[in-house]
């Protein structure tokens, strides 16, 4: 079973717009990770963010800001005032303690930015 | 100095051949992965590897055959290649289990099965 969830396949905006990406996770565990990465037209995976599940704070960085919310299994990620260069697959990810580095990934959400 | 580098980048090959994509890391880790990348995107691990240990094998062909000879290299053969073989293949690797850690991925290896 998918473990992690992007419901949002493809995301278009105009630039300068904000952008949410939603993430939904499962899992047992009462301690795991969860990541961000960012695969642009290039093709490499590059690493956004991490956050424990006993770290609730949300997390901000630049244009990026993300809203953990263990209520609902949601790790969601935002791009504010978004530019050309965020365009580019975005993954949410899930480590479990039990799982010795395994990356669950969701199925990636494409976002366009248009000038 | 790329961190984590595959080659090759670009693999063009006939089904029923064999092939092998190498992977090397100078980052001191001590745990090393293959993740597969399908033509939808989905990203699926592989295999790990912690300091030449295999740790995690999905469930894989047996036609996959990693091998790690020093805990900076992790190496993939594929035998007897198939049409469904064809994807891009990255690498990656992390300090420990990973667990709590990113991990740093290569820049991805595209095979193409003709």
């Amino acid at each position: 079973a998918q473990k992690v969830t992007q419901a949002q396949t493809e995301i278009s905006v105009v630039e300068k717009e904000d952008v949410t990406l939603d993430c939904v996770y499962e899992t047992r565990d009462t301690t795991y990770y969860l990541f961000w990465y960012k695969q642009p037209p290039s093709g490499e995976l590059v690493f956004l963010i991490r956050r424990n599940s006993f770290d609730e704070q949300n997390e901000i960085s630049g244009r990026y800001s993300w809203n953990f919310q263990k209520s609902t299994s949601s790790f969601n990620f935002t791009i504010t005032a978004s530019q050309v260069v965020d365009s580019a697959v975005y993954f949410c990810a899930l480590s479990e303690e039990r799982s010795w580095g395994k990356l669950q990934f969701g199925a990636g959400t494409q976002v366009v930015v248009t000038p | 100095d790329t961190a984590v580098s595959q080659t090759p980048k670009y693999l063009v090959t006939q089904m029923g051949n064999d092939k092998s994509i190498k992977c090397e890391q100078n980052l001191g880790h001590d745990t090393m992965y293959w993740y597969k990348q399908d033509s939808k995107k989905f990203l699926k691990i592989m295999f790990s590897y912690n300091n030449k240990e295999l740790i995690i094998n999905e469930t894989v062909p047996n036609r996959f055959s990693p091998k790690s000879p020093d805990k900076a290299h992790l190496n993939l053969h594929i035998n007897s290649l198939e049409l469904g073989d064809s994807a891009v293949y990255f690498c990656a690797s992390s300090q420990g289990s990973g667990y709590t850690g990113e991990l740093f991925f290569g820049e991805g290896s595209r095979l193409t099965v003709l």
